[in-house]
């Protein structure tokens, strides 16, 4: 059981180039998260996918979009970077639909130049 | 709309002392309150939570929080603070349509 697995690790991009970042859940969660993480922000959520086939805007979610491939996988597109995505990058799942229990990923550190 | 307000950016407690980090919140209904906490380089691990019931709750790793909703708060305390505790802690309310709204964080550093 690997809980929330993400890749890659660490990327470093240039301005203009797109990449996808994934994420993948074996503990058979319905809802799915993508968080970034910046200095003295906390996490804000970019978007989020409360079932297989649905994803929905979160609070910072220009410049990326996401697809839900399957109840496992949810991952993050970055069409054309910038510097200002710079960050880390945290997907998460839900235990409880109730509840909201999140569990998270151990967190992609992406470098836009 | 919801918030959580983290007052204490950086922390520096010596190594045995107590520990009380600070969290208020703002939410219309009953909050689901949580804490996580973060080690250098690593992702989130949920240290306690707060649904109904009693107003004190024990988590991992020797932390509790109390749940005051008079105050709109919910710290996170230990009794005695180990070198390993020195992370960055972060506080969340779940805000409806299971997402959750994180504080900015405290950074805790450990003297020996």
């Amino acid at each position: 059981n690997a809980g929330v697995t993400q890749t890659p690790k660490f990327q470093v991009l240039k301005t203009g180039q797109s990449m996808t970042l994934q994420c993948a859940q074996d503990m058979n969660h319905n809802s799915m998260y993508w968080y970034r993480q910046d200095p003295g922000m906390g996490l804000r959520l970019i978007y989020y996918s409360a079932s297989e086939g649905t994803t929905d805007k979160g609070e910072v979610p220009n410049g990326y979009n996401v697809s839900r491939l399957n109840k496992r996988e949810f991952s993050l597109r970055l069409e054309s970077a910038a510097p200002s995505q710079t960050s880390v990058y945290f997907c998460a799942s839900n235990l409880s639909l109730k509840i909201n229990e999140q569990f998270f990923g151990p967190g992609t550190r992406l470098t836009v130049l | 709309a919801q918030s959580v307000t983290q007052p204490d950016i950086h922390i520096t407690v010596s190594e045995g002392a107590s520990l009380e980090l600070r969290c208020n919140y703002s939410y219309g209904a009953t909050p689901y309150l949580f804490w996580y906490v973060q080690s250098p380089g690593q992702g989130l691990q949920l240290l306690l939570k707060y649904f109904s019931g009693d107003t004190l709750v024990q988590g991992i790793k020797g932390f509790e929080a109390e749940f005051k909703r008079s105050q709109s708060s919910f710290n996170l305390r230990k009794p005695s603070v180990h070198w390993s505790d020195a992370a960055e802690y972060f506080c969340a309310v779940g805000a409806g349509a299971q997402k959750l709204v994180f504080g900015q964080g405290t950074r805790l550093t450990i003297n020996p």
